[in-house]
């Protein structure tokens, strides 16, 4: 069984630069979930793709966007990047939509803006 | 918001010791999830509890529910160097497909 893979492990990026985050969800899974989480902070969830269709939001701007693909992989896309976006960013897939049932995570993109 | 804070923030505990750590939320949830966190890894999950359950067991790991007074415990037993890790709760709520987390707490394990 695969489990959840992020790419990159690390990305560096200045204000006002765009910047994609890719995951790949475990195999038998088909959604996948985003977290932002800040130094000493627990996570946030940030929107959540269900079978290719974006099934719930938190309190993220629309600068925050997202897909999934036919193999329910998924990416994140952050435009207009600010100093506050500097966090770790985690992925989680799971199967059947919701929260229901535990949560696979990959190991992050840690996202540094200067 | 988070809807979950657990307590306490830091723990620090001898090897053999038990562990306990508790979590209050706010709002009426559907589960309670249990995850534990490696520095600078991803989430491991632990333990997930229904609201209509009261008490679960997954091998050194217990963890209980009160849902009147919105509060859970994890205790850990038989503590191991290993277990030193940021342990997080996580609740499922009304709205179904989020969890909300706390800001968890950092447990140290010394040998």
């Amino acid at each position: 069984e695969t489990g959840v893979t992020q790419s990159p492990t690390h990305l560096i990026k200045t204000r006002g630069q765009q910047v994609t985050l890719r995951c790949s969800s475990q195999s038998g899974h088909n959604t996948v979930s985003w977290y932002q989480q800040a130094l000493g902070q627990g996570p946030q969830f940030i929107f959540q793709y269900y079978r290719e269709e974006e099934n719930g939001r938190g309190n993220f701007p629309p600068r925050f966007s997202g897909l999934q693909f036919p193999n329910y992989s998924s990416e994140l896309n952050v435009n207009a990047l600010e100093l506050d976006d500097s966090a770790l960013y985690l992925c989680a897939s799971s199967f059947g939509g919701g929260a229901g049932q535990p949560q696979h995570f990959g190991d992050g993109t840690r996202l540094s803006i200067l | 918001s988070q809807q979950g804070e657990e307590d306490p923030q830091a723990l620090s505990i001898q090897e053999g010791e038990n562990a306990t750590m508790n979590c209050s939320y706010k709002t009426s949830i559907n589960n309670l999830q249990w995850y534990r966190q490696n520095s600078g890894r991803g989430l491991v999950h632990l333990i997930l509890i229904r609201s209509n359950e009261r008490e679960k067991h997954s091998g050194r790991l217990r963890v209980t529910l009160d849902t009147s007074k919105k509060s859970s415990s994890l205790l850990i037993t038989a503590s191991r160097a290993a277990d030193t890790a940021s342990y997080f709760c996580a609740t499922d709520v009304s709205s179904g497909y989020a969890l909300n987390f706390g800001k968890g707490t950092s447990l140290l394990v010394t040998p």
